[in-house]
Formats: C-alpha cells, sequence, structure tokens
C-alpha cells in the first residue's frame, strides 16, 4: 500500500533562518507531488506541484521553493523565512490524472515564524 | 488562476438538522472531490463525483455534481457532531488534469 511521511510536524524558526520540509511517498512510482499551505480554518492554497524529477511548477510567487531531486521525494525550502511564511504546510500526493484521481496527504507541518 | 468558491464559510448547527454546502466554479471540473479535515491532520477525501448530475450517497452525506461540472454541493441529514469538521471541495480542472485546486472550506460545528 502507499504511504507517505511528512517531517517535521512542527517547527518554530527565527525570521531570517532556513527552511526545508521533506516528503516522500512509498508503495507507488512516478507520482504527482503537491505542497501546499494552510491558513487556520480555511482551503488550502497550492504553492507547488510536480509531475516528475526536476519538473517544478510554481502557482504562487513566494519567499518558498520546491525541488524533486528523487522520484518519490520532494522538498520545500526558504533561505530566508519570513514572520508571514507561517502556517500549516501539507505535502500531498495523487495518481497521474484523470477522473478517479484522489490526492493523498501527509500529517502536515505546523511552522511557526518568530 | 483557476477558483472554487464554497459557502458557508462557517457554518453552526444543532444536532438533528440538516444542511447544505456549495462548492461553485466559472470553469469546468474533469472531477470533482470532497474531502474532511480534522485539526492537525491531512485531508482525507470522502468522495470523487465525476459526470455531470451525478449524485454519490454516503451514509447521511450526500453529494451532487452540476450538470455543466462547474459546482457542486454536499448536504448532511440528521447532522451529528461526530460531523463537525473542516469540509473541502478540490477539483481537477479540465485541461490542468495534474493540478488540484481546493477550495476556501466550510467549517461546519454540530453542537450536541
Amino acid at each position: 500500500s502507499q504511504t507517505i511521511h511528512q517531517w517535521p510536524a512542527t517547527l518554530v524558526q527565527p525570521v531570517g533562518s532556513p527552511l526545508s520540509l521533506e516528503c516522500t511517498v512509498e508503495g507507488t512510482s512516478n507520482p504527482n507531488l503537491y505542497w501546499y499551505r494552510q491558513a487556520a480554518g480555511r482551503g488550502l492554497q497550492l504553492l507547488f506541484y510536480s509531475v516528475g524529477i526536476g519538473q517544478i511548477s510554481s502557482e504562487v510567487p513566494q519567499n518558498l521553493s520546491a525541488s524533486r531531486p528523487q522520484d518519490r521525494q520532494f522538498i520545500l525550502s526558504s533561505k530566508k523565512l519570513l514572520l508571514s511564511d507561517s502556517g500549516f504546510y501539507l505535502c500531498a500526493w495523487s495518481n497521474l490524472g484523470g477522473a478517479n484521481t484522489e490526492a493523498f496527504f501527509g500529517q502536515g507541518t505546523r511552522l511557526t515564524v518568530v | 488562476t483557476q477558483l472554487l468558491e464554497q459557502s458557508p464559510q462557517f457554518l453552526s448547527i444543532q444536532e438533528g438538522e440538516n444542511l447544505t454546502v456549495y462548492c461553485n466554479s466559472s470553469s469546468v471540473f474533469s472531477s470533482l472531490q470532497w474531502y474532511r479535515q480534522e485539526p492537525g491532520e491531512g485531508p482525507v477525501l470522502l468522495v470523487t463525483v465525476v459526470t455531470g448530475g451525478e449524485v454519490k450517497k454516503l451514509k447521511r452525506l450526500t453529494f451532487q455534481f452540476g450538470d455543466a461540472r462547474k459546482d457542486s454541493s454536499l448536504h448532511i441529514t440528521a447532522a451529528q457532531p461526530g460531523d463537525t469538521g473542516l469540509y473541502l471541495c478540490a477539483g481537477f480542472f479540465a485541461g490542468s488534469a495534474r493540478q488540484l485546486t481546493f477550495g476556501s472550506g466550510t467549517q461546519l460545528t454540530v453542537l450536541p
């Protein structure tokens, strides 16, 4: 069966520090991978998605970047965090798209920039 | 940017009442999904609808996909406190088969 791992679960970082959140998927190959950010009690804002190694699409201009060094690894990074980067970050994977596509989510990372 | 409008944003009702949540867009979906999310966790899929006019039932939850595949609704009958949570619609827009876009969410609270 497929599983998705996201870490860390919580993170407190000072303004100006770097960020690296990692997400890995097991049990599938060539998944679509996604990074979302969620404000409290609100919907998910799509930040990045990837359809293959080294292929990253950015949805929102921001202080963040994403990389996909391996087929089932997706990394969210920042060189210098801003206060506004605080939030709940979710990684997700889906199969190749189409009528019955379903997204599976990691447990999320609660990032607080202080 | 394609948008999904979800309403209402907040809903607080008494146990036993019925409710409906709406999800609308000006663009056509190739498929639309409804998720439920608990605090501090990732969303979990409830249902996927694909065909215009499609109706799916999951116990007390009824999901409907609009004929034009631009809108959807979630109806809960006889709500229970266990139904409390954040309900999210999400869709793959036609022509963007790999980009999953989420609505703004409906925070439902069912009071005992």
